[in-house]
This record gives C-alpha cells, sequence and structure tokens, in this order.
C-alpha cells in the first residue's frame, strides 16, 4: 500500500533562515505534487514533480524530487512570515489514486 | 480563486440523513476528484471522474456516491450520515487525466464543504 511521511509535522521558524520539508513514500510513484493551505481555505498546488532529478522553484521555494530514494524535498530559502501555512506533499501512480502525507505546519516568525 | 465552485459552503445536518454536495469544474476541465480533509483522517482521495466516466477510486465509502453529468458538474452525495463524516469536502478539477508516468495536470481545489452531522 502506498504511504506517505512528511517530517516534520511542525516547524518554526524565525525570517531569513532557511529549512527543508521532507517527504518519504513507500512504493514507486508516478507523480509527487506539493501544495500550501492557509487556516480555512482550500489547496494551492505548488509543484508538480515527475521525474527522477527533477526540481521546480517558485520564489523562495524549491522542490526536488529523488525516486530511487523515493523522496522529495520542499526546500525554503530566506523564509519570511507569508509563507506560514500547512504544506503537504501528495504522491499518485497511473490510477490516480492520490496519497497525502500528514501535512507540515510552518510558521514562521519575525 | 481557482475558478473551481462548490455549493453549500457549509451544512449541518443529523446522523443518519443524506446530503448533496456540488462542484463545478473550471471551465474547459474534463476530471473532477473529491477530497475529504478530517482532524483525524488527514487528506483523503475519495473519487475521481474524467468526461463523465468514473476513473479512479479512493477510500470512498459505500455510503458515498458520486457523479458527473453531461454539463461536467458533480455531484458527492452523502448517506446514512454519521458523526465521523463530519469534514471539509474538497472538489479539485483538471484538464485531463493522468494516465501515463509522463504526463501530469495540475489539479485546482475548490474553496470546499464545510459538513457537520450532529
Amino acid at each position: 500500500e502506498l504511504k506517505v511521511e512528511q517530517n516534520p509535522l511542525f516547524l518554526s521558524m524565525q525570517e531569513g533562515k532557511n529549512y527543508t520539508i521532507y517527504c518519504n513514500y513507500s512504493t514507486t510513484s508516478d507523480r509527487l505534487y506539493w501544495y500550501r493551505q492557509d487556516p480555512g481555505k482550500s489547496l494551492e498546488s505548488l509543484f508538480v514533480l515527475l521525474s527522477n532529478g527533477a526540481v521546480k522553484q517558485e520564489g523562495r521555494l524549491m522542490a526536488s524530487l529523488d525516486t530511487k530514494a523515493r523522496l522529495s524535498t520542499l526546500h525554503i530559502t530566506a523564509a519570511v512570515h507569508d509563507l506560514s501555512a500547512t504544506y503537504f506533499c501528495a504522491v499518485d501512480k497511473s490510477n490516480n489514486d492520490m496519497r497525502f502525507g500528514a501535512g507540515t505546519r510552518l510558521t514562521v516568525k519575525p | 480563486d481557482s475558478g473551481v465552485t462548490q455549493t453549500p459552503k457549509h451544512l449541518i445536518t443529523a446522523t443518519g440523513q443524506r446530503v448533496t454536495l456540488r462542484c463545478s469544474p473550471r471551465s474547459g476541465d474534463l476530471s473532477v476528484y473529491w477530497y475529504q480533509q478530517s482532524l483525524d483522517q488527514g487528506l483523503q482521495f475519495l473519487i475521481q471522474y474524467y468526461n463523465g466516466e468514473e476513473r479512479a477510486k479512493g477510500n470512498i465509502l459505500e455510503r458515498f456516491s458520486a457523479q458527473q453529468f453531461p454539463d461536467l458538474h458533480s455531484e458527492l452525495n452523502l448517506s446514512s450520515l454519521e458523526l465521523g463524516d463530519s469534514a471539509l469536502y474538497f472538489c479539485a478539477s483538471s484538464v485531463g487525466t493522468g494516465t501515463s508516468e509522463s504526463v501530469a495536470y495540475e489539479q485546482y481545489f475548490g474553496p470546499g464543504t464545510r459538513l457537520t452531522v450532529t
């Protein structure tokens, strides 16, 4: 069964610092997604990663995928308060059964 | 605003009842997905439709059913409701459906329907 584990589940960081969120999954998967969710809001798609070694960047966020290690990372550079949210990774296979991690609640403090 | 609309925003009902949640996908999107988000279960994929046909099933209970209509809007029907069905139900849409590892379609999520079963 496909399982997705994220860590840490809670992350408190200071503005200007760098940090990485990790997403491990248990079986081979076709696609890896990163989403952001603000409190009381819906999910916003950040990245979709397809192939081994894929790296995508948007502003202060960079996501990478290592399919051999079954690991994706979401790296935060020089965090700002606006990045405070819950970040989810999710994986699916061709049957489109998407499995989500538990989410990482990020708080960026001044 | 993702372009995906869901109604109603909030729904409060009693155990044993039946409710219908509605989703209108973004213009041009053929795929509709339903998800459930609760504190104890997290985010779970329920079911996907593509151009009117069921494409994938996740952790959807037998008491739940869905359909996608010719105009591509979708409805999620929840029956014999239990307290544990209280959750946020999201609909998402995408232009296509990923049938191979080389293709991925970004999913756009609606604002959700918060269901409270009392």
